[in-house]
């Protein structure tokens, strides 16, 4: 079975500018969430995805937004970049049956600068 | 509203050694719980996991992990250290109901010393 992919790996942004990350979820997974991690830090959840619909976010301003396609591949936006905003963000595919656990791609490292 | 406490950000143990990494949760309601390792530049896999099945789980890597509600507890443990076993270890709790996102701890740095 495919794991979950994230692009690209690495990449620097200006503050002000705006990004897109991507994700593909593991396969048969219909639930993506993303989450940031600060240097040193533990993820913080940003926001879930189920049925191409947002299910639930975390404290994180409207800036953050997301987008789940039909084949449960999903995308990350973040406008108006701030410093503060580069982190490892790591998205993570599951089934909605939570007992399941979830499954992390290796992340986007984005630096602000 | 869920919480997750690691008390020690680093620990460090030489090889062979039994691992003991702790993990204290809050919850309004029956959790679930985690244990991640993350690697060096890599994303989390997961270690291992309580559902509210047995309150001993054991996990990958000859790890486990005990539920102990009374003392709102879920520390990690294993016998014997190994040398790839040094990474950054992140206890999380989500909810049985409702929302089911993960909070994370802070993370506990386990270096092993050979």
């Amino acid at each position: 079975e495919t794991g979950v992919t994230q692009s690209p790996t690495h990449l620097i942004k200006t503050r002000g500018q705006q990004v897109t990350l991507r994700c593909s979820s593991q396969s048969g997974h219909n639930t993506v969430s993303w989450y940031q991690q600060a240097l040193g830090q533990g993820p913080q959840f940003i926001f879930q995805y189920y049925k191409e619909e947002e299910n639930g976010r975390g404290n994180f301003p409207p800036r953050f937004s997301g987008l789940q396609f039909p084949n449960y591949s999903s995308e990350l936006n973040v406008n108006a970049l701030e410093l503060d905003d580069s982190a490892l963000y790591l998205c993570a595919s599951s089934l909605v049956d939570r007992n399941y656990g979830y499954t992390f791609g290796s992340g986007t490292r984005l630096t602000v600068v | 509203a869920q919480s997750v406490t690691q008390l020690g950000s680093h620990v460090s143990v030489s090889e062979g050694a039994l691992v003991l990494l702790r993990c204290n949760y809050s919850s309004s309601v029956p959790p679930y719980l985690f244990w991640y390792v993350q690697y060096p530049n890599q994303g989390l896999q997961l270690l291992l996991k309580y559902t509210s099945a047995a309150t001993l789980v054991k996990g990958i890597n000859g790890f486990e992990a005990e539920f102990k509600k009374s003392e709102t507890s879920f520390h990690l443990t294993k016998p014997s250290a190994h040398m790839r076993d040094a990474a950054e270890y992140f206890c999380a709790v989500s909810e049985q109901t409702g929302a089911n996102n993960l909070f994370f701890g802070t993370g506990t740095r386990l270096t092993v010393i050979p």
